[in-house]
């Protein structure tokens, strides 16, 4: 069985442009959760989506969104590109039910390089 | 205060030991706790999962939880270098939030 698959899995862009982010979560899983690994940090929640739709949101501001299609998949758009938002980004599914909330399973990231 | 805190390590130990990773959290609402590992240039990858009080074990893994004093850890047994990798601890609180919340991790190192 496939996992979570990510594209691209390098991205290299300049300061002002717009970077797009895409996720194809584990057949089964509706929910998938963006997280932002930069450098040296922890992982920071950025956002969930289920069933299409936003769930929560992180701490971060409404230049990264995002949404989720009819197949589950997901994309994740970060607009006027800051040189801090270069990190790794996490893509994960889960099954989404019950006491396994939290139970994800990772994609292996898409590098994003801010110039 | 960080939601989720953990010692960054590196927590070295030889071949064979048990390597003791620790973890709390601030927010008393928290249900779910995890482990994940996760090897440099890789994705994390989950090892462990407890909801309630006490231990609970999985081959040479054994996470123990308190939430009275907000304290998880993970206990690794007869250690390999293999295990060498950073373990991240991560508390959900449940009613619909499910924003797994990360702490910073615990580099392990396992010397032979």
């Amino acid at each position: 069985e496939a996992g979570v698959t990510q594209s691209p899995t390098h991205l290299i862009k300049t300061r002002g442009q717009q970077a797009t982010l895409r996720c194809s979560p584990i057949s089964g899983h509706t929910s998938v959760y963006w997280y932002q690994q930069a450098l040296g940090l922890g992982l920071q929640f950025l956002l969930w989506y289920d069933e299409g739709e936003e769930r929560n949101r992180g701490n971060f501001p409404p230049r990264f969104s995002g949404r989720q299609f009819p197949n589950y998949s997901s994309e994740l758009n970060v607009n006027a590109l800051e040189l801090e938002d270069s990190a790794l980004y996490l893509c994960a599914s889960s099954s989404n039910t019950g006491d396994r909330n939290g139970e994800l399973f990772f994609g292996e990231g898409s590098r994003l390089t801010v110039l | 205060q960080k939601e989720v805190e953990q010692n960054s390590g590196p927590l070295s130990v030889p071949e064979g030991a048990i390597a003791s990773l620790n973890c709390t959290y601030s927010d008393r609402g928290s249900q779910s706790f995890f482990w994940y590992r996760q090897y440099s240039g890789k994705s994390p990858e989950l090892i462990m999962s407890i909801y309630s009080n006490g231990d609970k074990e999985d081959g040479r893994f054994t996470a123990q939880l308190n939430k009275a004093s907000q304290y998880v850890s993970l206990l690794i047994r007869d250690s390999q270098p293999s295990d060498s990798a950073t373990y991240l601890c991560a508390v959900n609180k449940e009613g619909g939030y499910n924003k797994l919340i990360f702490g910073a991790g615990t580099r392990l190192a396992v010397h032979p």
